[in-house]
């Protein structure tokens, strides 16, 4: 499954299926980026971050890509397992130093079908 | 691994009440912020903090003012809190960009 566009509020995916998740940033000088996790009830997680020095970053079962041309960031989950339902933020840092602040794109819920 | 702990999970008060929210955080980090997160809004950042005693504007501080006494606590306080303050509060602590959130704090203003 795959969101597309701005904002895209929730995507529905197939366990086992990968997700893809979409998100367009703001500041082309943003030099700094972070996906989160949030899941019901609870504060947001770090998944994984990457800067802007590089295009792709992978962890476990995620990858980050980075389009600086067109100011797109994604998340690739793979092999979805229904405890990676929750809604997903990216971040962009503006500012520079330690002191930048970050800033929240609306988020995307992902719901994962058994 | 870090541990950012909010003083209460659910919280709930009535118009014109002066509230406290409560943050800590155990790492040693310089840096600290409040957020407010509301359905279709995302998360907005009300206050933060690059060190102690120290306090910057975010974006929506209106309504709200911050204390930093300590390096590892970090307040938010209501004056006087309105109904339209209901929502989910999260603190963050960073000491570069990567921001650790605490569990959140939902506020109902009745």
């Amino acid at each position: 499954g795959e969101s597309v566009g701005l904002h895209l509020p929730t995507l529905s995916v197939q366990e086992g299926d990968n997700s893809i998740i979409n998100c367009a940033y703001s500041n082309s000088a943003s030099d700094y980026f972070i996906w989160y996790k949030q899941e019901s009830g609870k504060g947001p997680q770090f998944i994984i971050d990457i800067r802007s020095n590089m295009d792709k970053r992978q962890g476990q079962r995620v990858t980050v890509l980075l389009n600086k041309t067109v100011k797109h960031l994604s998340l690739q989950i793979a092999a979805t397992q229904p405890g990676d339902s929750a809604v997903y933020f990216c971040a962009e840092k503006h500012g520079s130093g330690n002191t930048g602040k970050l800033i929240f794109g609306q988020g995307t819920t992902l719901q994962v079908k058994p | 691994d870090v541990k950012v702990t909010q003083s209460s999970r659910y919280l709930v008060k009535r118009t014109g009440e002066k509230v406290f929210l409560e943050c800590v955080q155990d790492m040693d980090h310089e840096n600290m912020f409040w957020y407010r997160q509301d359905p279709g809004l995302g998360l907005r950042l009300i206050y933060f903090s690059y060190d102690v005693k120290m306090k910057e504007k975010g974006d929506i501080p209106e309504g709200y003012s911050v204390s930093r006494e300590k390096k590892e606590r970090f307040s938010l306080i209501l004056e006087s809190a309105s109904t339209n303050q209901t929502s989910m509060y999260l603190c963050a602590s960073s000491l570069r960009w990567e921001q650790y959130f605490g569990p959140g704090t939902r506020l109902t203003v009745t």
